[in-house]
């Protein structure tokens, strides 16, 4: 299993300004993921954060928009920048298990529910 | 990309009943997850069963990954299993995730 500590949990922020969303796993993975999910959506993947490398992002979306950190095999950092309410969505980061690559069962942080006002 | 189609989209159950929730993937995969997000919007795994059939409790899925389906039963249901109900699939090594639209679940008492 893995142990993804994500924060903050919660935020209400200005439109036009930026949050910095954090993730901490608790053991050394190659690749983090970043997802979004819309009010009443599924999840959908915005980046993959390998560490020593840019972050690769998904068919709409962009690193001015949401630039990542990956200082190290164990933290990523998702930056949503000049937010609008369109932004207002759950944040959360993915990482694979200490079983990996024999197991690739994937772990989530407890998401940052973000409004935008 | 991999297409990933959940039904039903909705589901009401009377507390003790049972039920059967359906996840079908147009591609083959290497990994297939089952989750449930509770009102928080925090995400449970479930299951881990790129094939074969698990249990956990009055849980259990089966995935045949040869026809690209995976199930997923609730038996005795409770209130507690309320929620949505995502099926997510990946065609890659690193983790990388593909999320059907989700089931949701309402539990009457």
């Amino acid at each position: 299993s893995a142990v993804i500590s994500q924060k903050p949990s919660r935020d209400i922020c200005q439109r036009g300004t930026s949050l910095t969303i954090q993730c901490q796993v608790d053991s050394q993975v190659t690749m983090m993921f970043w997802y979004r999910q819309q009010p009443g959506q599924s999840l959908t993947l915005i980046a993959t954060a390998n560490q020593g490398s840019e972050a690769t992002y998904e068919s709409g979306f962009v690193i001015d928009k949401f630039p990542i950190s990956r200082p190290n095999l164990t933290f990523s950092t998702l930056t949503v920048s000049n937010m609008s309410p369109e932004d207002s969505s759950i944040y959360l980061c993915s990482a694979p298990g200490q079983g990996w690559p024999l197991n690739t069962e994937a772990f989530f942080g407890q998401g940052t529910r973000l409004t935008v006002v | 990309g991999i297409q990933v189609e959940q039904s039903p989209p909705d589901l009401i159950l009377q507390e003790g009943a049972n039920s059967t929730l359906r996840c079908n993937f147009s591609d083959s995969v290497n990994n297939l997850q089952w989750f449930h997000q509770n009102p928080w919007g925090q995400l449970i795994n479930l299951f881990y069963i790129p094939s074969g059939t698990k249990q956990n409790g009055r849980l259990s899925a089966t995935t045949v990954a040869t026809e690209r389906y995976s199930l997923l039963y609730i038996s005795s249901s409770q209130t507690t299993d309320s929620g949505v109900y995502f099926c997510a699939v990946s065609t890659d090594s690193w983790g990388k995730l593909q999320f059907g639209a989700g089931t949701q679940v309402v539990v009457t008492p």
